[in-house]
């Protein structure tokens, strides 16, 4: 399988400050339509994940322009452009390329304030 | 809206089955798949399979093959996950979602504790 590798795994953030995260796969996630299929997700305390990014940077409706992602092939980054209290939470990459055979997250990436 | 509602929590005893219920709503069912994730206690997220809403192929997790079911109930737009031979490390949170496919999990339930103990 697929392996998804996120870092740092903890990120103490400024409000107000960015914050970006970084997720590589051990295989190009390019898939043969030329498509790459990365999500990202947001776990709040206490919730359920959230889609927040699919396809690499497309934001899902009602996530705020504050968030973006990018990256090609096999490195990813999701950034906040400036970290407000309701970012806190574990984000988590996921490829969609190489399923089947399986679905991969990455470790995930807790964010917390200063 | 989408919705994906998850039926309540499970106490069950090591060996014991499970099976957590995902009722959708909002949508064409058949359209979609259901992904299964699962959260250990302050553990990440990990993908246990996959069902299609449409004929009903599934793709399991390697390392939960032989002990995992999933179904579904088109009639009642419901999709099942049956966990057996229970043992204490399948202690988690079971979550459904919708799996857009190329688009990843899209929505999701809200999660169903399960916890394994004697």
């Amino acid at each position: 399988d697929v392996v998804m590798t996120q870092s740092p795994l903890s990120l103490p953030v400024t409000l107000g400050q960015p914050a970006s995260i970084s997720c590589r796969s051990s295989q190009s996630l390019v898939y043969s339509d030329g498509n790459t299929y990365l999500n990202w997700f947001q776990q709040r305390p206490g919730q359920s994940p959230r889609r927040l990014i699919y396809k690499v940077s497309n934001r899902d409706s009602g996530v705020p322009d504050r968030f973006s992602g990018s990256g090609s092939g096999t490195d990813f980054t999701l950034k906040i452009s400036r970290v407000e209290a309701e970012d806190v939470g574990v984000y988590y990459c996921m490829q969609g390329t190489h399923w089947p055979p399986a679905r991969t997250f990455g470790q995930g990436t807790k964010v917390e304030i200063k | 809206q989408v919705q994906l509602v998850q039926s309540g929590a499970e106490v069950k005893k090591p060996g014991a089955s499970v099976k957590v219920s995902c009722k959708a709503s909002g949508y064409t069912f058949t359209s979609y798949g259901i992904s299964w994730v699962r959260q250990a206690p302050g553990q990440g997220l990990e993908w246990m399979g996959w069902i299609s809403a449409y004929n009903g192929n599934t793709n399991y997790a390697q390392k939960l093959q032989g002990r995992v079911t999933m179904t579904t109930d088109t009639s009642t737009s419901t999709a099942y996950m049956e966990l057996r031979s229970l043992r204490s490390d399948d202690t988690a949170v079971y979550y459904c979602a919708r799996d857009a496919h190329s688009s990843g999990l899209d929505y999701w339930g809200q999660g169903t504790l399960v916890t394994v103990s004697s």
